[in-house]
């Protein structure tokens, strides 16, 4: 079967950095996706690796092995909007996004 | 702006009774998608479309349908409403299916059922 792993719900502090991990187990590999989700809104875009590395944009930073099934997302210089989940997608081999249940993350001043 | 729109954000509707979701995009992306989410679970594709070409997932009951008349709309109807149906309904677009389809939601239309 396929499967996508995020912890739960996470907590960090204003300022701080937190880095939220995704592992994989999906047939076929086409990318792996990551979105914020506020509480009762549409997901919206943040990130897309396919190849293995790390890819920066401004405080957020998605990390991608494939050898590993493995993906995290790095935040930094953590704000209070930034509470929200955060969920982790794959793209499979039919090109169907494999969905993980979305990391809470809480911000604490 | 480009943009996903859905409508309405809110719907209320009792047991049993049929009820309409629409999704227009100004983006003319290929793709539609139908997403069910329950809280604190990831969303659920129900079915998409490349561009008229309907592909509906296997475990999506009949209750649900959906039709796509143009390019910018898409609706999803649901028959007979059941309890278990209460969610947040989600319509994305992408340009392609593929690696470089990027997902684009809309808001949202949270439904109740009484």
């Amino acid at each position: 079967g396929q499967n996508i792993d995020q912890p739960t719900e996470m907590t960090a502090t204003e300022g701080a950095i937190v880095q939220i991990n995704c592992t994989y187990q999906t047939s076929g590999f086409n990318g792996l996706f990551w979105y914020q989700q506020h509480a009762g809104e549409a997901p919206t875009f943040l990130s897309y690796n396919v190849l293995d590395g790390l890819e920066e944009k401004g405080r957020f930073s998605s990390f991608l092995s494939r050898s590993k099934g493995y993906s995290y997302l790095l935040l930094k210089e953590l704000q209070m909007k930034d509470s929200a989940s955060y969920l982790c997608a794959v793209l499979d081999s039919n090109y169907q996004l494999i969905w993980g249940a979305g990391t809470k993350l809480i911000i604490k001043p | 702006d480009a943009m996903v729109i859905q409508n309405p954000r809110y719907q209320v509707t009792q047991f049993g009774k049929p009820v309409t979701l629409s999704c227009s995009q100004t983006l003319n992306h290929n793709v539609m998608y139908w997403y069910q989410q329950k809280s604190s679970q990831a969303p659920k594709l129900l079915f998409h479309y490349y561009d008229k070409d309907f592909n509906n997932e296997a475990d999506t009951p009949d209750n649900f349908q959906s039709r796509r008349p143009n390019t910018s709309f898409c609706f999803l109807d649901i028959r007979s409403p059941g309890l278990g149906d209460a969610a947040m309904y989600l319509c994305a677009t992408s340009i392609t299916a593929g690696g470089a389809g990027t997902q684009y939601f809309g808001p949202g239309t949270r439904l109740t059922v009484l």
